[in-house]
C-alpha cells in the first residue's frame, strides 16, 4: 500500500459525460500527478500539481482539467467522454525535499466509457 | 523530437538469471532526466529510479542496477538473479524540462521470469 488513495476503483459512463476523479496524496507529500494509461497511447503524463499550483502540463486535453485543493487532495475532470478515453488513470504523490522525486502511485481508476 | 525506445518487447527467462533491459532515448536538451518504473501483473505502478542528466554514475539498489551512458544515449536496467516476483512490465521515461515540458515513456518491455 503505497499510501496513495484514489476513488473510484472503476467507472463506466457514457460519450458525452462528466466525470471527476479523486485523488489523496500521501500525508506531507505536495506533489500530485496524473496519468492515463491506454491501450492505444501507452502511459501518458497529464498533469502535475505542486502544493496547489500547476507545476507541469503533459499530453492533456482541453477537455480535461485539474486542481489541486487546499488539503492537497487532487481532482481530474474528465468532460464529453469519449470512447478513447476509456483508460486507467493513475495518481502519484511525491514528498517535498526528495531528490530523487521519488513518487507513490495510487492503485488507479478505471474508466470505461461506452 | 524526444523519443524513447524500449526495443524489446517481450524477455523470458528462467529465474535466478540475470537480464538487461535496454533504453535509448534521444533528445537535443543538455537537460533532463531519465526514469524506471515497473508494473507487476496486478496492474499499479512503482517508481524505480529518477537519474538527471548532469548524473552519470550507475546506480545499485539490491538486485537492480542501472547504467546510464550518454555517449550512446542509453539508460539500461539490469536484474541480477531474478526472481518471479521480477515478472512485470517495466518503462522507461524522458522528462525534458527546458522549455516546453516533455514527459516521453516508452512502449515497455514485458519481463517474465520463469520459476
Amino acid at each position: 500500500d503505497s499510501g496513495v488513495t484514489q476513488t473510484p476503483k472503476h467507472l463506466i459512463t457514457a460519450t458525452g459525460q462528466r466525470v471527476t476523479l479523486r485523488c489523496s496524496p500521501r500525508s506531507g507529500d505536495l506533489s500530485v500527478y496524473w496519468y492515463q494509461q491506454s491501450l492505444d497511447q501507452g502511459l501518458q503524463f497529464l498533469i502535475q500539481y505542486y502544493n496547489g499550483e500547476e507545476r507541469a502540463k503533459g499530453n492533456i486535453l482541453e477537455r480535461f482539467s485539474a486542481q489541486q485543493f487546499p488539503d492537497l487532495h487532487s481532482e481530474l475532470n474528465l468532460s464529453s467522454l469519449e470512447l478513447g478515453d476509456s483508460a486507467l488513470y493513475f495518481c502519484a504523490s511525491s514528498p517535498p525535499l526528495d531528490s530523487q522525486e521519488t513518487q507513490y502511485f495510487g492503485p488507479g481508476t478505471r474508466l470505461l466509457v461506452l | 523530437a524526444q523519443k524513447v525506445t524500449q526495443a524489446q518487447t517481450e524477455i523470458s527467462v528462467v529465474e535466478k538469471e540475470d537480464v538487461t533491459l535496454d533504453c535509448v532515448y534521444e533528445t537535443r536538451d543538455t537537460t533532463y532526466y531519465l526514469f524506471w518504473y515497473k508494473q507487476p501483473p496486478s496492474g499499479e505502478l512503482v517508481f524505480l529510479i529518477r537519474r538527471n542528466s548532469f548524473d552519470e554514475q550507475n546506480e545499485i539498489s539490491g538486485r537492480y542496477s542501472w547504467n546510464f551512458q550518454k555517449s550512446t544515449s542509453s539508460f539500461n536496467f539490469t536484474i541480477t538473479a531474478s526472481q518471479v516476483v521480477d515478472s512485470a512490465v517495466y518503462f522507461c521515461a524522458l522528462i525534458k524540462t527546458s522549455g516546453t515540458y516533455k514527459y516521453i515513456f516508452g512502449t515497455g518491455t514485458r519481463l517474465k521470469v520463469l520459476a
